[in-house]
């Protein structure tokens, strides 16, 4: 059973950088896609982006400017870089299996608030 | 962007009745469509794929079905731990978008 898992700052400051990662266990992150979608409070679910574990990425044009998703295959992660932030951005930030298809594996959500 | 909307937004109903939940694309997706459960606090599952496609492990009385814009999720049975929140996606084309969300809740 592929196991995902959120890490990362809880509380950002505005104009900062939000840095996430995942970490995959169960599985290979080899030969997958890995995307990051994020839910504001009472909000649905906006998908961010995803990259294929070789390098390919795709990123949603409302964030494009400011979004990297990355991979580290020796770490089995995978991370999220969020630039410049508002509140606009204080969010539950998921991480999952999946990306140009549907999302199979889910970690369970890490909630990021972008306050001073 | 592709516009997913589903209706109704919430609904009322008791354990053992049949739920229809709807979703529209904005414009044509074929199947590529997902519905996804989630209850609170928790993140979404993924419960059917392909429009129709029933995820494994996932209980037989949830099925999907529709092609083009318009599609429907439906639980049979409606079970006590179904009382949730349900969202379809589209993954035809980036930006992949999800529908605003259908809340379940007991009558």
């Amino acid at each position: 059973q592929v196991h995902l898992q959120e890490s990362g700052p809880g509380l950002v400051k505005p104009s900062e950088t939000l840095s996430l990662s995942c970490t995959v266990s169960g599985g290979s992150i080899s030969s997958q896609y890995w995307s990051w979608i994020r839910q504001s409070p009472g909000k649905g679910l906006e998908w961010i982006g995803y990259m294929y574990y070789s390098g390919n990425s795709d990123y949603n044009p409302s964030l494009r400017s400011r979004v990297t998703i990355s991979v580290d295959m020796s770490k089995s992660q995978f991370s999220l870089k969020l630039t410049s932030v508002t509140t606009a951005d204080t969010a539950v930030y998921y991480c999952a299996r999946g990306g140009p298809g549907p999302a199979d594996f889910w970690g369970q959500g890490t909630m990021v608030t972008v306050s001073s | 962007d592709i516009q997913m909307t589903q209706s109704p937004s919430s609904l009322s109903a008791s354990v053992g009745d049949r739920v229809t939940i709807s979703c529209r694309a904005s414009q044509t997706i074929s199947d590529y469509l997902n519905w996804y459960q989630q209850q609170p606090g928790k993140a979404p599952k993924l419960l059917i794929y392909g429009a129709s496609s029933l995820q494994s492990g996932v209980p037989s009385r949830f099925s999907g079905s529709g092609s083009g814009t318009d599609f429907t999720l439906t639980i049979s049975s409606l079970q006590p731990e179904d009382f949730a929140t349900y969202s379809c996606q589209q993954t035809y084309s980036t930006p992949l978008t999800f529908g605003g969300g259908t809340k379940v809740e007991f009558k």
